[in-house]
């Protein structure tokens, strides 16, 4: 099956630091979107991607998606506290009628105030 | 007013028996979903309904039987608990099945002891 490879899996930082972290894919997505998830809570939409190459923005945060449609990147510039969860990638083809994405493993953030 | 709601958020029973989640959302979407989320925090696909009409089935053991009353709710029945059912189960909703931009519901914990 498809499989999304996150990185990092986790990263420490600095309050005020920025954050960088990429999908990468075997396959082909006609779709990328970045989730975040706070402890006991449901993933929660951050930016969605739907043309290679697109670059967009979501206040403090920028996403883009990979030229070759194979991979996608997030950015968080200077961190918060609240910026702490885990951050999802999903990838989604045209090509199957239920709209199934694939999710990456997730990247889990601390900040340290 | 949330808009993906599940009940019960915790759930802790015994091996073989049986139970229920259930799933309603607000939002007025076609699409609903069913996650299993790991302990590993690895989100997986279970099933997905279209107007109550069942449009993904991944391979799921058939002791999981998803129920889609109406377009607005989507219920998990589980028969024969095990061990390794343990885990956080979410329901979502998407307005078009096309997008890959899902509202999830908070999460329903089950612990099977």
């Amino acid at each position: 099956g498809q499989q999304l490879n996150q990185s990092p899996q986790s990263m420490f930082i600095q309050e005020g630091e920025d954050v960088s972290m990429n999908c990468t894919s075997s396959s082909i997505f006609n779709t990328w979107l970045w989730y975040k998830q706070d402890p006991g809570e449901g993933p929660v939409l951050l930016i969605a991607l739907y043309k290679a190459g697109e670059l967009t923005s979501n206040g403090r945060l920028t996403a883009q998606f990979g030229i070759t449609r194979k991979d996608s990147f997030l950015n968080i510039s200077a961190s918060i506290p609240s910026d702490v969860g885990i951050y999802f990638c999903a990838g989604r083809m045209n090509n199957n009628a239920g709209n199934m994405l694939t999710f990456g493993g997730g990247t889990r953030l601390m900040v340290k105030p | 007013d949330t808009a993906v709601s599940q009940t019960p958020k915790y759930l802790v029973t015994q091996m073989g028996n049986d139970k229920s989640i259930k799933c309603e959302q607000n939002l007025g979407h076609d699409t609903m979903y069913w996650y299993k989320q790991d302990s590993k925090k690895f989100l997986k696909i279970m099933f997905s309904y279209n107007n109550k009409e069942l449009i993904i089935n991944e391979t799921v053991p058939n002791r999981f039987s998803p129920k889609s009353p109406d377009k607005a709710h989507l219920n998990l029945h589980i028969n024969s608990l095990e061990l390794g059912d343990s885990a956080v189960y979410f329901c979502a909703s998407t307005r078009q099945a096309n997008t890959g931009e899902l509202f999830f519901g908070e999460g329903s914990r089950l612990t099977v002891l």
